[in-house]
C-alpha cells in the first residue's frame, strides 16, 4: 500500500524564524515524485516544492527546502525566514509515474504563523 | 492565463438526490484529476481524464463517475447522494498525465449533503 505520513498535526513557529514539517512515506517503487503543497483557507491546493526520487540534491525553492533521505523514506520541509503568509495546511505527497499516476497525500500538517 | 475554475463554489444537496460538478482546466491543459477531501479520510484519489478518455480510477463506488469533454472541460456526477459524500472536490489539470508537468488544482467545490 502506498502510504504518506505526517505526524505533526499542528505547528507553530515565530514570524521570521525556521520551521521543519516532517514527512515519511512508504513504497516499493523506485520511480516517484515527492511534493510538498500548500492549502490555505481560500482551499486551493499550491505546489511549495517537489522533488524528483532520482535526485540526490536537495530541492530548493526560495526560502522553502527539504531534506530528502531516500534510503529513509523521509522528505521535510524547512521554511526559514517564515512569513505571516506561510500560515496554511500543508501537505507532503508523492507521485508514481509508472502506477497510475495519481497523487498519495499525508493528512496534512496546520501550521501557524506567530506575530 | 486563467487558472482551474470550479464551479459552483458551494452546493448544499439533500440525500439521494445527484449532483454534478464541473472544472475548466487552464487553456491547454489536457489531463484533469479529481479528488475528495473530507477531514475523516483526508485526500482521496476519484479519477484521472487525459483526452476524454479515463486513464486511472480511485477506490469509490459507481455513484461516483466523470467525463472529460472535447474541450478538456470534465465533469463529476455523483448519484444517491449519502451524508458521506460531504466534501470538499478538488480538481487539478495538468499539459500532460505525468509528475514531471506541473499540477494546477482549483478551489474546489464544497458539497454539503442534509
Amino acid at each position: 500500500a502506498q502510504t504518506v505520513t505526517q505526524s505533526q498535526p499542528e505547528m507553530s513557529v515565530q514570524e521570521a524564524e525556521t520551521v521543519t514539517l516532517s514527512c515519511t512515506y512508504d513504497t516499493s517503487e523506485s520511480d516517484y515524485y515527492l511534493f510538498w503543497y500548500k492549502q490555505p483557507p481560500s482551499r486551493q491546493m499550491i505546489l511549495v516544492i517537489r522533488q524528483e526520487a532520482y535526485k540526490q540534491q536537495n530541492a530548493t525553492e526560495n526560502r522553502f527546502s527539504v531534506n530528502f533521505q531516500k534510503a529513509a523514506k523521509s522528505f521535510s520541509l524547512k521554511i526559514s525566514d517564515s512569513q505571516l503568509g506561510d500560515a496554511a495546511m500543508y501537505f507532503c505527497a508523492y507521485r508514481i509515474p509508472n502506477t497510475g499516476n495519481q497523487f498519495y497525500f499525508g493528512t496534512g500538517t496546520s501550521l501557524t504563523v506567530i506575530p | 492565463k486563467a487558472g482551474v475554475t470550479q464551479t459552483p463554489r458551494y452546493l448544499i444537496k439533500t440525500r439521494g438526490q445527484q449532483v454534478t460538478l464541473s472544472c475548466s482546466p487552464i487553456s491547454g491543459h489536457r489531463s484533469v484529476s479529481w479528488y475528495q477531501q473530507t477531514p475523516g479520510q483526508g485526500l482521496q484519489f476519484l479519477f484521472e481524464y487525459f483526452s476524454e478518455t479515463q486513464r486511472n480510477k480511485g477506490n469509490f463506488p459507481g455513484r461516483f463517475s466523470g467525463r472529460q469533454f472535447s474541450n478538456s472541460r470534465s465533469e463529476m456526477n455523483v448519484s444517491t447522494l449519502e451524508l458521506g459524500d460531504s466534501a470538499l472536490y478538488l480538481c487539478a489539470s495538468s499539459e500532460q498525465p505525468h509528475p514531471n508537468y506541473g499540477y494546477t488544482f482549483g478551489s474546489g467545490t464544497r458539497l454539503t449533503v442534509v
